[in-house]
């Protein structure tokens, strides 16, 4: 069974801080990775995605890859109050069109 | 460019019915993905279309269904609903969809509540 773990949360940080938020994955042939924001009563919103091992960066959002250790963070840079949601986390299965989605983790960012 | 739509956004329905969600892609966009989002399993898949036709189905019984139509649009079908089935229903368009690695656009998703 492939699966795609996160830590539920909440996670709260403070406004202005590194909001850090990690994934791990079961499946070693997984080629791509998501990161998606839901906020509550939404729909699930792309922020970014990966497929090589190391750092992307996007504005105040990094990704990182490390597929030795079947692990994907996202970091928040300078998190705004705006930024509370649930982060998930989504790997790119070995069929078409099919995303396995962790649970998420819920972010909340305080002023 | 618009954005995946989905219609109905709510429905209310009651045991033992059967309802019927649509989805248009983003145009352009050839695949259609559907998911089921609950609190408590998160968001699971239910099946994908390209070119009208089924390349891939998760876990659920066939109570559940789907078709693609020639335009890409797409619409899931559940039969003889259950309690249990009450969630979030959401439609993801890709440009391709034959690769893993496509990126897969929401959009706002049908709310059922089931009675």
């Amino acid at each position: 069974q492939k699966e795609v773990e996160q830590n539920s949360g909440p996670l709260s940080v403070p406004e202005g801080a590194i909001a850090s938020l990690n994934c791990t994955y079961s499946d070693r042939g997984s080629q791509s990775f998501f990161w998606y924001r839901q906020y509550s009563g939404k729909s699930p919103e792309l922020i970014m995605s990966i497929y090589s091992n190391g750092d992307k960066e996007d504005g105040r959002f990094t990704a990182q890859l490390n597929k030795a250790s079947q692990y994907v963070s996202l970091l928040i840079r300078d998190s705004q109050p705006s930024d509370s949601a649930t982060y998930l986390c989504a790997v790119g299965g070995r069929s078409q069109g099919n995303l396995i989605f962790g649970k998420g983790t819920k972010l909340s960012v305080k002023p | 460019k618009a954005g995946v739509t989905q219609t109905p956004r709510y429905l209310i329905k009651t045991r033992g019915q059967q309802v019927t969600l649509s989805c248009s892609p983003i145009s352009g966009h050839r695949s259609v993905s559907w998911y089921q989002q609950t609190p408590g399993q998160g968001l699971q898949f239910l099946f994908e279309y390209f070119s009208e036709t089924q390349r891939n189905k998760g876990n659920f019984p066939g109570r559940f269904s789907g078709r693609q139509f020639s335009n890409s649009r797409s619409e899931m079908n559940v039969s003889t609903l259950e309690l249990g089935d009450s969630a979030l229903y959401l439609c993801a368009s890709s440009l391709d969809g034959g690769r893993s690695t496509d990126t897969q656009y929401f959009g706002p998703g049908t709310r059922l509540t089931v009675l």
